[in-house]
C-alpha cells in the first residue's frame, strides 16, 4: 500500500500565522491527494482535492499544492476557527491512504 | 441537502460480527461511490473500503481484507458495512462518505456522516 507520511504531527501556532502541513507520498501519486479538518465530535470536511483544487465553501485562506510524491496545505492566516487535526489522503491507487494527521493547536 | 446516517454500532465480543448500515438521502445515492472511514480512540482516520456506485466492484484496506464486505442496496439508498472476525484493534467510529470520483474526475470523500461507533472487547 501506498504510504502517506505527513508532518508535523503537530504544532502550535497563532491567530494570524502561517501554517504549513506536508504530505510525502511513498510513489508517485500524480495529484491525487485531498486534504481534511476534522475537529473532536464532528465529521471530517473536505477542504482541497485535486492537489490544489479548493472543495465549494471552503474559505480562501486555505490552499493546496504539490504533485508526484510531495504535498502541501498552507493555512495562510489562521483564524480560532481553524483548530483542529488535518489529514491528507492518497486516492491515486487502492487502498487508499491517509496520512498520520497533523494537530493545529493554539498558542 | 444531502444526509447520511450510520447506523448498528454496539458492543461486540472479539470473533463476533456487526452489519453496519448507512442511509443516504438528499443525493442520487445510485451515481456515486461511497466509502467507509474508521477513527479509532486517540487514532487517526484511517480509509476501510471503498463500492463502485452499481456495487460491482469493491475495495478494501489490508487490515480488514477478507473479514470485512460492503456492499448497497440502490433500490434503498442504503449502504453496508459487514464485519466479521472483529477484534479489539477494530474498535473505531466508523463514518460513511459520499465518493465523488464516479461523478467527477479528481475525487474526494464530500459528504460524511456523524458515524457509529464500534467496540470490540469481552
Amino acid at each position: 500500500a501506498i504510504q502517506m507520511t505527513q508532518s508535523p504531527s503537530s504544532l502550535s501556532a497563532s491567530v494570524g500565522d502561517r501554517v504549513t502541513i506536508t504530505c510525502r507520498a511513498s510513489q508517485d501519486i500524480r495529484n491525487d491527494v485531498s486534504w481534511y479538518q476534522h475537529k473532536p465530535g464532528k465529521a471530517p470536511k473536505v477542504l482541497i482535492y485535486g492537489a490544489s483544487t479548493l472543495q465549494s465553501g471552503v474559505p480562501s485562506r486555505f490552499s493546496g499544492g504539490g504533485s508526484g510524491t510531495d504535498f502541501s496545505l498552507t493555512i495562510s492566516s489562521l483564524q480560532p476557527e481553524d483548530y483542529a487535526t488535518y489529514y491528507c489522503l492518497q486516492d491515486f491507487k487502492y487502498p487508499w491512504t491517509f496520512g498520520q494527521g497533523t494537530k493545529v493547536e493554539i498558542k | 441537502e444531502v444526509h447520511l446516517v450510520e447506523s448498528g454500532g454496539g458492543l461486540v465480543q472479539p470473533g463476533g460480527s456487526l452489519r453496519l448500515s448507512c442511509a443516504a438521502s438528499g443525493f442520487t445515492f445510485s451515481t456515486y461511490a461511497m466509502d467507509w472511514v474508521r477513527q479509532a480512540p486517540g487514532k487517526g482516520l484511517e480509509w476501510v473500503s471503498a463500492i463502485s456506485a452499481t456495487g460491482n466492484s469493491a475495495y478494501y484496506a489490508d487490515s480488514v481484507q477478507g473479514r470485512f464486505t460492503m456492499s448497497r442496496d440502490n433500490s434503498k439508498n442504503t449502504l453496508f458495512l459487514e464485519m466479521n472476525s472483529l477484534a479489539a484493534e477494530d474498535t473505531a467510529v466508523y463514518y460513511c462518505a459520499t465518493d465523488e470520483g464516479s461523478v467527477r474526475g479528481p475525487t474526494s470523500l464530500d459528504c460524511w456522516g456523524q458515524g457509529t461507533l464500534v467496540t470490540v472487547s469481552s
